[in-house]
């Protein structure tokens, strides 16, 4: 099946520090991924759409100079958090549109961030 | 309003026991709707897609229904083990636009 990876698995920075995490997609060719944001028992929000050689479409209130997102191919994506805050502590969860199979929407296992 | 409520909000049940999970939608235009699997600390993993014309898939011990007149999915876990001890997650694919995610319930299974 299709397998969406995310690098690293848990960061700890501390606060002011910038953070980069890695989306990819390791079996197929993905022109749009997502990026999603998951505070504890609590549902998935959705912070912004990647899509492959554009810029990025972000959700009304999130600072798109602050997750900075990068789509430079078709099985990567990263997402940049600059200044890191207390505040940005969550898990970060993306997933990958694969246009081969019905536009089939895929997760990767997602990065814990802890900012100090 | 484009809305997935799922209920209950949490649930205990005895190991070997069944559990069955709601999910109501409103959302339009109607693609298909997914139920997930979430383990504490790891992503979403599917279980289920159904699209408008399926009342019911199967994917082991996981039952899904769909009833797209009256916008109900419910999940039925057979024969419940520890390992079920998750969130489940009904998500709706609105028109291949958007997924919209429902807020998910809590499934404690105990010994």
């Amino acid at each position: 099946g299709a397998v969406v990876s995310q690098h690293p698995s848990w960061v700890i920075c501390k606060s002011g520090t910038s953070v980069k995490i890695e989306c990819r997609s390791l079996d197929f060719q993905a022109t749009t991924m997502f990026w999603y944001r998951q505070f504890p028992k609590q549902s998935l929000m959705l912070m912004a759409t990647s899509n492959e050689g554009s810029k990025a479409t972000y959700e009304q209130g999130v600072e798109k100079d602050k997750f900075l997102i990068n789509h430079a191919s078709l099985t990567l994506s990263t997402l940049t958090v600059t200044s890191a805050h207390p505040e940005d502590s969550s898990f970060y969860i993306c997933s990958a549109r694969d246009s081969g199979r019905d536009y089939e929407q895929y997760f990767g296992p997602g990065t814990r961030l802890t900012v100090t | 309003k484009n809305q997935v409520e799922q209920s209950p909000q949490s649930l205990i049940i005895l190991e070997g026991k069944n559990c069955t999970l709601q999910c109501n939608y409103t959302v339009s235009p109607f693609s298909n709707l997914r139920w997930y699997k979430q383990d504490t600390g790891r992503g979403p993993v599917s279980l289920t897609i159904m699209t408008f014309s399926e009342n019911t898939k199967s994917n082991g011990r996981y039952t899904a229904t769909l009833d797209a007149d009256t916008k109900q999915s419910s999940l039925h876990i057979t024969a419940s083990q520890l390992s079920d001890s998750a969130s489940y997650i009904c998500v709706v694919n609105q028109a291949g636009t958007a997924l919209i995610f429902g807020k998910g319930t809590t499934l404690s299974v105990s010994s």
